[in-house]
């Protein structure tokens, strides 16, 4: 039973444009929501996160939405740049527990 | 200031043999987990490590194994190897207690232990 869903395994998208990366998840338990990239042969590194109280957290050319009614949340990248191909996953906790739960991830390639 | 740092990097065992693989976490972080990545799968979390104590355990058999030491480094032990074992096995670090409201999640993790079972 997946609790956190990246039903997209694969995103490709010219650089300049906006990349969205969506995530699904079930537990209603999960309060802070994740998104970490992995380079290969590299492990994965913190990007954005957003608390459940909140609908939109911004970071630079990042920015998260959270949908908690649809359960839902993404990753918008504006603009994207051949530097952000990598594996995105969505990662979501229950703070009371601090053991992050991880969709299966989302690899984006953005071409020049 | 270091990074979480894990070694070996690559290892090749056989079926019923037993691996030892070991963590150093990021200067000052006093929680460590373990997690299996798979191949095309998330990371899962196998354990969780708080001031040398188990804080939390996934869904894995007991023989895999582990140990926080005082320095806050660590070992993850899997016994009995099976190959399904195969796998990128990922430590985290981060500072503070296991759990509670100032937990956000942001794990700091190392570049992964690449194991693979003939």
């Amino acid at each position: 039973d997946q609790q956190v869903k990246q039903n997209s395994p694969s995103l490709s998208v010219q650089e300049g444009r906006i990349s969205i990366l969506n995530c699904d998840y079930t537990n209603s338990m999960f309060d802070y929501f994740l998104w970490y990239k992995k380079y290969p042969a590299e492990g994965p590194t913190f990007l954005i996160s957003i608390s459940s109280i909140k609908d939109k957290n911004e970071d630079g050319r990042f920015t998260v939405f959270l949908n908690k009614s649809a359960k839902h949340l993404s990753l918008h990248i504006v603009p994207s740049q051949p530097g952000d191909s990598a594996v995105y996953f969505c990662a979501a906790v229950n703070s009371g527990y601090s053991t992050l739960t991880f969709g299966k991830g989302t690899m984006l390639l953005v071409s020049p | 200031e270091t990074g979480v740092t894990q070694s070996p990097t690559h290892l090749i065992k056989t079926r019923g043999q037993q691996v030892t693989l070991r963590c150093s976490s990021q200067s000052g972080h006093n929680t460590v987990s373990w997690y299996q990545q798979a191949l095309g799968q998330g990371p899962q979390f196998i354990f969780q490590y708080y001031r040398e104590e188990e804080n939390g355990r996934g869904n894995f058999p007991p023989r895999f194994s582990g140990l926080q030491f005082p320095n806050y480094s660590s070992e993850l032990n899997v016994n009995a190897l099976e190959l399904d074992d195969s796998a990128l096995y990922l430590c985290a670090s981060r500072s503070g207690l296991a759990g509670g409201p100032a937990n956000t999640g942001e794990l700091f993790f190392g570049e992964g232990s690449r194991l693979t079972v003939l």
